[in-house]
């Protein structure tokens, strides 16, 4: 069945890099997201990337796609307290245009 | 501004008794949606729409009804809730590539 998997929690220092890793399982998927999710928030869409890119940048923001391994990753680069969310990935499937979520990685920052 | 709009956006509710949650947009989409979030298991699609009376089951559509007799209205009926419907509920609406949000709609069933 179609799934999406990330990794739950991820800690990065103030200034890092933080990458946030995902898996997809529909080869044929369209589309591919990064939400994000404040505390108490709804959600907010990042970014999306077009399957037949590669990569994408969008000011501290690098989504790569590797499209042989189905996995999709978003740099964030000079990490800081307000990048602290949930971020989730997501696919649309081609078949039925649904869009399938991960759980979501919550992304921590050390001072 | 474009937007995608819920209420309530908070609920304390007994078991059994039947509730609405609205949802409207104003972007003309014919692509709607309802999910629910919950810890541990990110987000779960109950129902979709692909157009006015056209409405199709997610992943998690038991205890749930939709409508969609207008383009801008999803409403999620709960008929009969039960605890294991509490959760935090979000509307969407979306065109091609992109997809919007609602803030959420938090439901606590006692």
């Amino acid at each position: 069945g179609e799934d999406v998997e990330q990794s739950l929690f991820l800690s990065v220092r103030e200034g890092d890099s933080s990458v946030i890793n995902c898996t997809y399982t529909d080869s044929s998927s369209t589309y591919l997201y990064w939400y994000k999710q404040e505390p108490g928030a709804g959600l907010q869409l990042l970014t999306y990337i077009f399957s037949n890119m590669d990569m994408k940048q969008d000011q501290r923001l690098t989504v790569l796609l590797n499209k042989k391994d189905k996995h999709l990753s978003l740099r964030i680069a000079d990490t800081q307290t307000g990048d602290s969310a949930i971020y989730f990935c997501a696919e649309i499937l081609n078949r039925d245009d649904k869009i399938i979520f991960g759980k979501g990685t919550r992304l921590h920052i050390l001072p | 501004e474009a937007q995608v709009t819920q209420n309530p956006r908070y609920l304390i509710t007994v078991t059994g008794k039947k509730l609405t949650v609205t949802c409207s947009q104003n972007m003309n989409h014919e692509y709607m949606s309802w999910y629910r979030q919950d810890p541990g298991l990110g987000l779960r699609q109950i129902y979709y729409s692909m157009n006015v009376e056209v409405t199709d089951k997610g992943d998690v559509p038991e205890g749930y009804k939709v409508s969609r007799k207008e383009k801008r209205n999803f409403p999620l009926i709960l008929e009969s809730p039960s605890p294991n419907q509490t959760s935090l509920y979000f509307c969407a609406s979306r065109i091609t590539d992109t997809q919007y949000f609602g803030p959420g709609t938090r439901l606590t069933v006692l």
